[in-house]
């Protein structure tokens, strides 16, 4: 079976350019998360949707960042203006539902870099 | 409120050595607990689960975990190490929701 399949694997681009991500989660999961990781901050929940609907969006950082599900396979996290700070790695992930004993399946993850 | 600590940032074992990577929680219930393997360039991938029943779970790649409430810990362990399990390891938690609180994770690296 297909795992979460996330694109680009890399990104760069100059500092004020608009980003996006892309994750197609895992067929009959109903649950997605997008993630970023940091060496500072470790992982961090950015947001969640079940259903295709954003649940908590607590954990985006500022309003530059936005997330949509158009459909249930597929996803996207935009940042717009990018800057140098928001570098890092970020993770697409589904579960089956949003129970909290369903293991989350992540994908291979974006490895952003804003110049 | 939920915390994850895993107390060793880095650990260092020969090849064919055991392991113990260790993982301290706090949760008012019996939580849902989870071992994930993260090598370099690559997502999360899931080692094993716990969530009742028998405290010894087994999961991929040879690894175990054991569950002990009155520790409060939820220990990875493998017998022998292979080279290939030079990675970094993290130890979640979940409630009842869809929130895991992570771990700071122990990146492990094995000697040949």
């Amino acid at each position: 079976d297909a795992g979460v399949i996330q694109s680009p694997r890399h990104e760069v681009t100059e500092m004020g350019q608009e980003v996006t991500l892309r994750c197609k989660p895992i067929s009959g999961h109903n649950s997605l998360f997008w993630y970023r990781q940091t060496m500072m901050r470790g992982l961090e929940l950015l947001i969640y949707f079940n259903n295709n609907v954003p649940i908590d969006d607590s954990g985006m950082p500022e309003d530059r960042f936005s997330a949509k599900m158009p459909n249930a396979s597929f996803s996207t996290l935009k940042i717009q203006p990018s800057e140098p700070r928001d570098s890092a790695v970020y993770f697409c992930a589904s579960s089956l539902t949003q129970a909290g004993n369903q293991p989350q399946h992540f994908g291979d993850g974006t490895r952003l870099s804003i110049l | 409120a939920q915390s994850v600590t895993q107390p060793d940032i880095h650990i260092t074992v020969s090849e064919g050595a055991s392991l113990e990577l260790r993982c301290n929680y706090s949760y008012g219930a019996t939580p849902y607990l989870f071992w994930y393997v993260q090598s370099p360039g690559q997502g999360l991938q899931l080692l094993l689960k716990y969530f009742s029943g028998d405290t010894l779970v087994q999961g991929i790649k040879g690894f175990e975990a054991e569950f002990k409430r009155s520790q409060s810990s939820f220990n990875l362990r493998k017998p022998s190490v292979h080279w290939s399990d030079a990675a970094e390891y993290f130890c979640a938690v979940g409630s009842g929701t869809y929130k895991y609180i992570f771990g700071t994770g122990t990146r492990l690296k094995v000697l040949a």
